[in-house]
């Protein structure tokens, strides 16, 4: 069965600070994989996905991400984090008519 | 299109109370998903539906169940709530279950307490 760690659960930056927040999963086949954002009392909005092609995927907000095959990993990066990126934030394995989900880092931002 | 909406918004119960939350979407989507978030856990499938009349089991089915009488609707009922089921409900739905364009689109949750 796939699974998702997201190692970081807090993160706090600086803004206009750069941002890395990693992913790590399982899965035996080439993943489907995705980065939601949850802002405070609200639903999950898609940040960006991966299937398939080029290993460095762009995103809503200036976010992006890259797959890394031999690392099992799918980091999210932006150059400069605004106060609005305070969030938390999701990566998720599709696989098996499911999306399996990491725990989650909450993002903080400082002014 | 209003997307994906739940209802209710909140709820609290007190242990063994039933209840239903439902579940809309006005995207014409076929697969439709529902999921329990508790802190730290990220988010957990619950059941899911692949078209109208059909449902499975996904990662943390028990103490729930589902039904799919119409495309646009997804019900998840609690039969005999417990305090372990207090938890923030979302629903989802996709067009289909592979592809480039696969998405899953959110509803707004729907916080569940039971005492």
């Amino acid at each position: 069965a796939q699974s998702v760690t997201q190692p970081d659960i807090h993160i706090t930056v600086s803004e206009g600070a750069s941002l890395e927040l990693r992913c790590n999963y399982s899965y035996g086949a080439t993943p489907y994989l995705f980065w939601y954002v949850q802002s405070p009392g609200q639903g999950l909005q898609l940040l960006l996905k991966y299937f398939s092609g080029d290993t460095l995927v762009q995103g809503i907000k200036g976010f992006e991400a890259e797959f890394k095959r031999s690392q099992s990993s799918f980091n999210l990066r932006k150059p400069s984090v605004h106060w609005s990126d305070a969030a938390e934030y999701f990566c998720a394995v599709y696989a098996g008519n499911m999306l399996t989900f990491g725990g989650g880092t909450r993002l903080m931002v400082k002014p | 299109n209003a997307g994906v909406t739940q209802t209710p918004k909140f709820r609290v119960l007190k242990t063994g109370q039933s209840m239903t939350l439902l579940c809309a979407q006005d995207m014409n989507h076929e697969y439709m998903y529902w999921y329990r978030q508790d802190p730290g856990m990220g988010l957990r499938l619950i059941h899911y539906s692949v078209g109208e009349g059909t449902t499975a089991k996904g990662e943390v089915p028990d103490g729930y169940n589902v039904s799919r009488l119409k495309k646009q609707n997804f019900l998840l009922g609690l039969e005999s709530a417990a305090p372990s089921q207090t938890s923030v409900y979302f629903c989802a739905s996709s067009y289909s279950g592979a592809g480039e364009s696969y998405e899953q689109f959110f509803g707004p949750g729907t916080r569940l307490t039971v005492l």
